[in-house]
């Protein structure tokens, strides 16, 4: 069993649709980060949380650690949103983090 | 933008010769991985360091080595590359545990 787990795994919407990425884990955690990967491209990181909610811009990242779940939402989703979203816990040793396999997000116009 | 840098950014090479990436960064983080990104995987780790001189394995790490001689630079080698080693590698930095990560874009190496 991963420890990780992200749903769906692929995603398509229309542009201007609210979207929703889920996160589970199942190991102890001190924070989660939300990573955004373009096709062809680097990971950037958009969120870090440990508890409560943050939100940047059109993303939102939630985290309720009892339940050991996240969820990113981007409200009002545009063709730029299309990427790769990677959930990642700080759960190993030395810093490590542990990843989700991926969702791949694509808004059609 | 985190000042972390990967070369080369893509590589082709034949089966059984050694391969060595390069990651350096200008932040003087102290943690350093290298990591691979397979289809169907999620990023998995082949080896950290938590200083200079300091490494250890990830949960990925046979069939490669690394160095980390200066703050700076993390090395990843590949002794003998096999075609199970085509993947797309990164590297990522950390000033500390709990803190926000950056990565590498990324290099694409292909074993013919």
């Amino acid at each position: 069993k991963n420890e990780v787990e992200q749903s769906p795994q692929n995603l398509t919407a229309q542009e201007g649709e609210f979207i929703t990425i889920n996160c589970s884990y199942s190991v102890g955690i001190s924070a989660l980060h939300w990573l955004q990967q373009h096709p062809g491209g680097g990971i950037v990181s958009l969120f870090m949380l440990s508890s409560g909610k943050k939100k940047h811009g059109r993303l939102i990242a939630t985290i309720n650690i009892q339940e050991k779940h996240s969820s990113l939402h981007i409200t009002a989703s545009h063709p730029r949103d299309s990427a790769v979203y990677i959930c990642a816990v700080d759960g190993g040793s030395q810093g490590n983090l542990i990843f989700g396999k991926g969702t791949k997000l694509s808004v059609k116009p | 933008d985190a000042g972390i840098t990967q070369s080369p950014r893509h590589k082709v090479t034949e089966t059984g010769t050694p391969v060595t990436l390069r990651c350096h960064q200008t932040e003087n983080h102290r943690y350093m991985y290298w990591y691979r990104q397979d289809p169907g995987h999620g990023l998995r780790l082949i080896h950290y360091s938590y200083g200079v001189k300091d490494t250890d394995k990830g949960e990925v790490s046979d069939g490669y080595s690394v160095s980390r001689s200066k703050t700076e630079d993390f090395l990843l080698t590949l002794e003998s590359a096999t075609s199970s080693q085509t993947s797309v590698y990164f590297c990522a930095i950390r000033p500390g545990g709990g803190t926000e990560a950056f990565f590498g874009q990324g290099t694409r190496l292909t074993v013919v």
